[in-house]
């Protein structure tokens, strides 16, 4: 069965540092990997994706995330973490459903960032 | 701008009460919508796959008659919460997506809650 984990609840980090918000996977074939986040009351926001290619894959608001096959990994990271990037993030996997097939999202529990001052 | 508009943001209602949720695509035609639901610091459950001009395809557990959807053109679908109960508050949110290696865009979510 398909499924997604991000093993951290929460995660902590002062605003200028780096961050990382991990997200494991378990899919077979090739899948699609998407990270979205989410504000209080709000809808998902799209924040980047993977589908094939070159395995780190750069986003919105200066955010990337590194697939990793091996490892069947897909964290996300920035580089300087603000305090305004204090949200929910969700991983999310679907499997290629080939030409013409619109595909279910399966998605990890998601992570709390809080960046502090 | 928004992709995807969703309608109404907030609901409160009595027991008992039907309560209708658009979604809406606004710039292009979707074929496929998806309805999730959400409760309080949880992940996203999807509940169904919405199909212009055939039946919704639910997902295990979710009841077929107490959430009807019905996607009659390639913009709109709507969530009915039949004779809804204070254990059906949650938040619902809709999604679309253009082809399956594209990223889903997402309503802004309605909260519902039935006294």
């Amino acid at each position: 069965a398909q499924s997604v984990a991000q093993p951290e609840d929460q995660v902590n980090v002062a605003e200028g540092n780096p961050l990382t918000v991990k997200c494991t996977y378990s899919v077979s074939g090739n899948p699609y990997l998407f990270w979205y986040v989410q504000y209080p009351n709000r809808g998902l926001q799209f924040l980047l994706k993977y589908i094939t290619g070159d395995n780190l894959v750069k986003g919105s608001y200066g955010f990337e995330a590194e697939f990793n096959k091996s490892q069947t990994s897909f964290h996300l990271k920035k580089p300087s973490a603000l305090v305004s990037d204090s949200a929910l993030y969700f991983c999310a996997v679907s499997r290629p459903k080939g030409s013409g097939g619109y595909n279910k999202l399966i998605f990890g529990a998601g992570t709390r960032l809080a960046v502090h001052p | 701008g928004a992709v995807v508009s969703q309608h109404p943001s907030w609901v409160i209602c009595k027991s008992g009460t039907s309560v209708k949720i658009e979604c809406r695509s606004l710039d292009f035609q979707a074929t496929t919508m998806f309805w999730y639901r959400q409760f309080p610091k949880q992940s996203l459950m999807l509940m169904a796959t919405s199909n212009e001009g055939s039946k919704a395809t639910y997902e295990q557990g979710v009841e077929k008659d107490k959430f009807l959807i019905n996607h009659a053109s390639l913009t709109l679908s709507t969530l009915t919460v039949t004779s809804a109960h204070p254990e059906d508050s949650s938040f619902y949110i809709c999604s679309v997506s253009e082809w399956d290696n594209q990223p889903q865009h997402f309503g802004d979510g309605t909260r519902l809650s039935i006294l």
